[in-house]
């Protein structure tokens, strides 16, 4: 089951803060977090386990909502090089089939 | 250095052609994936492998083939009987085929352009 992410796109100045929602229908065991800059591969930034882990990466942090089968992240005091598309992707509860189903991905685009 | 590669970069191919995608890695990773990605849009898992000559279809398998003859390469086979071949590929690796703790890696991308 894919899941959802919000907004589809923000733009911010640098300096500003914003947040990416990832949520699903289903029970999660795991969030990925994912930057993907124009025409590279994606570039992992984080995993968020079952049990409401919070974890950071520079000034991007998480946070992961089991009972609200969600993932939000945090960019803080945004930069230049936050831009890019940022991508969730999820590990269900139960399903042991070694695959992420990736969000449709968020645009963040950092401006000076 | 140890790492995902893939090739060629860019692929430009004839309407009916079948074309090969190379994917390699030196991580000793177990899983490996193959993802397509069109403009605006997430990733749409193709084939994955756990495991060596093992390998199952994901969620747009479709006119795709793929095989695990060896740990380090996963190569893509895209036919004729996919209808809209154009797209950005990507390949991707995983230590232990576990999605719980072992996130996936991936490559640069192929860029495939059907004229």
């Amino acid at each position: 089951q894919q899941p959802v992410q919000s907004p589809q796109a923000v733009i911010l100045r640098e300096g500003e803060d914003a947040v990416i929602n990832c949520s699903s229908s289903k029970a999660l065991y795991s969030v990925h977090w994912y930057r993907q800059k124009h025409g590279e591969a994606p570039v992992f930034l984080m995993i968020l386990l079952k049990g409401g882990e919070q974890k950071g990466h520079e000034k991007i942090s998480a946070s992961f909502n089991e009972k609200k089968q969600q993932s939000s992240l945090y960019l803080t005091a945004s930069q230049l090089s936050y831009s890019g598309t940022y991508f969730c992707g999820t590990e269900e509860v139960g399903v042991n089939d070694y695959k992420l189903s990736f969000g449709a991905g968020t645009t963040v685009t950092v401006r000076a | 250095d140890g790492g995902i590669t893939q090739s060629p970069k860019y692929l430009f191919r004839k309407e009916g052609q079948n074309v090969t995608l190379s994917c390699e890695q030196n991580l000793n990773h177990d899983a490996m994936y193959w993802y397509r990605q069109d403009p605006g849009q997430g990733l749409r898992l193709i084939y994955y492998s756990q495991i060596v000559n093992d390998f199952q279809k994901g969620d747009i398998a479709e006119g795709y083939s793929v095989s695990r003859e060896k740990k380090e390469s996963f190569p893509l086979t895209v036919t004729s009987a996919q209808k809209n071949p154009t797209a950005f590929y990507l390949c991707a690796s995983s230590p232990r085929g576990s999605g719980s703790t072992d996130t996936q890696y991936f490559g640069p991308g192929t860029r495939l352009t059907v004229l």
